[in-house]
């Protein structure tokens, strides 16, 4: 399996903040890996796919990078909405593999 | 627009089965290039992927419960289920039934269930 790990684990932030998330994928995957934005109570929602993509109907404060093993997730400017946990998935080999998250609270 | 639901019990007892279904409205599950799947999360934990069925029936499943899981589905209900054999306590979580398409990640997600193993 891939294992698929994510920093920091939680990050305190306040609002108009840059924030910056990684995950490192265990194998290379090129860039088949997403971004989820998690809220409590509610199941997940794709914020970025293949490594960079937008999904539509997401800000551009929110972008992601990499390739291979390494990605980035980066918040321009945080927004009372962006407080969740951010999940990254690798989707390049089954089993399909979450990291462990990363969670934005308020400073 | 499409959508999922999940339906089944919410409390199943040590040792027995879990069954869950999900029924998709607003697309077919015969789609072609559409996968169907499960994810669960534990109370206050992250995101595990179970498995998934393809559009032609073949099925994929995670290795750590390969052996207790079936998902199955049925074209004429326009769904797709679950079923997980032995549970114990740790098979507590929420339940999300999803759909992703070939060569991109989960853009649907069922509400989620609630699924509890207690006695």
């Amino acid at each position: 399996d891939i294992q698929m790990t994510q920093s920091p684990s939680t990050l305190s932030a306040s609002v108009g903040d840059r924030v910056t998330f990684t995950c490192r994928a265990s194998q290379n995957i090129a860039t088949w890996l997403a971004w989820y934005q998690q809220k409590p109570g509610k199941a997940p929602k794709v914020i970025i796919y293949k490594a960079s993509g937008l999904e539509s109907g997401v800000p551009a404060r929110f972008s992601g990078s990499g390739f291979g093993t390494e990605f980035t997730l980066t918040i321009s400017s945080l927004q009372p909405e962006d407080f969740a946990t951010y999940y990254c998935q690798q989707y390049s080999t089954f089993p399909l593999t979450f990291g462990g998250g990363s969670k934005v609270d308020i400073k | 627009q499409l959508q999922l639901q999940e339906s089944g019990p919410g409390l199943v007892k040590p040792s027995e089965t879990l069954s869950l279904t999900c029924t998709v409205s607003g697309g077919s599950i015969s789609t072609t290039n559409n996968y169907w799947g499960w994810i669960r999360q534990p109370p206050g934990k992250g995101l595990e992927w179970i498995g998934n069925i393809y559009y032609n029936g073949s099925t994929n499943y995670s290795p750590s419960l390969k052996s207790r899981v079936t998902i199955s589905a049925d074209t004429s209900k326009n769904q797709f289920s679950l079923k997980v054999n032995s549970v114990a306590a740790a098979d507590t979580a929420v339940y999300y039934c999803a759909r992703r398409r070939v060569n991109y990640p989960v853009d649907y997600w069922g509400q989620g269930t609630l699924v509890t193993v207690s006695s």
